[in-house]
């Protein structure tokens, strides 16, 4: 069976600091997929990656970045030099391949940014 | 239109009503999901369409009623709601290649319909 597990729930930071968000999972399946979504207070869930468990390099975009370590299970999210626009909740999933592979969320934590 | 949409964005209904949650992409995709977000719970999957096919139902109990007259289009049918059904709905599309579970590629949501029971 797969979890994903963000063990944070509230996060609250200054504009302009850095944040990361934790997420840890479990898979028994050798390649799997790792998302990050983020749902802003209006609601809809917006994609912001998606990582095939072979590729283990970090990747960056813009001021975020993700930080993929298969030896803990780890796929964590940093944000760096916050905005408020990025105040929302973020989601972890993770889905395992195949025919019957589904996508299974963490709980989701939520960032606050203040001025 | 772009994206995913959902209408209504707001639902109040009695326990006896009928009503019907609707959802529209826009995007080419050819899988459809429905999705429930209750406070302080994960996501949970209740219903995945592929090529207008019922592939997946998560033991969602039958008061739930999910349409999908083709690919573009998505329903769900509401009767006899409990108020533990107050939550927000979630429509997702993706791609989704022949043989691939609904998990392989990345899903776009519309803006959901906040579901109160009363």
């Amino acid at each position: 069976a797969q979890k994903v597990t963000q063990a944070q729930t509230e996060i609250s930071v200054v504009e302009k600091e850095d944040v990361t968000l934790d997420c840890v999972y479990e898979t028994r399946d050798t390649t799997y997929y790792l998302f990050w979504y983020k749902q802003p207070p209006s609601g809809e869930l917006v994609f912001l990656i998606r990582r095939n468990s072979f590729d283990e390099q970090n990747e960056i975009s813009g001021r975020y970045s993700w930080n993929f370590q298969k030896s803990t299970s780890s796929f964590n999210f940093t944000i760096t030099a916050s905005q408020v626009v990025d105040s929302a909740v973020y989601f972890c999933a993770l889905s395992e391949t195949g025919a019957n592979s589904k996508l299974t969320f963490g709980k989701g934590i939520t960032l606050s940014v203040r001025p | 239109e772009t994206g995913v949409t959902q209408t209504p964005r707001h639902l109040v209904m009695g326990m006896t009503n009928k009503k019907s949650l609707k959802c529209e992409q826009h995007l080419g995709h050819n899988a459809m999901y429905w999705y429930k977000q209750s406070a302080k719970k994960p996501l949970e999957l209740m219903f995945v369409y592929n090529f207008k096919e019922q592939t997946e139902n998560n033991s969602v109990p039958s008061r739930f009623s999910p349409e999908c007259p083709n690919s573009s289009h998505l329903f769900l049918h509401l009767h006899t709601l409990q108020p533990e059904d107050s939550a927000l709905y979630l429509c997702a599309s993706s791609q989704l290649p022949p043989g691939q579970g609904s998990g392989s590629y990345e899903q776009y949501f519309g803006p959901g319909t906040r579901l109160t029971v009363t």
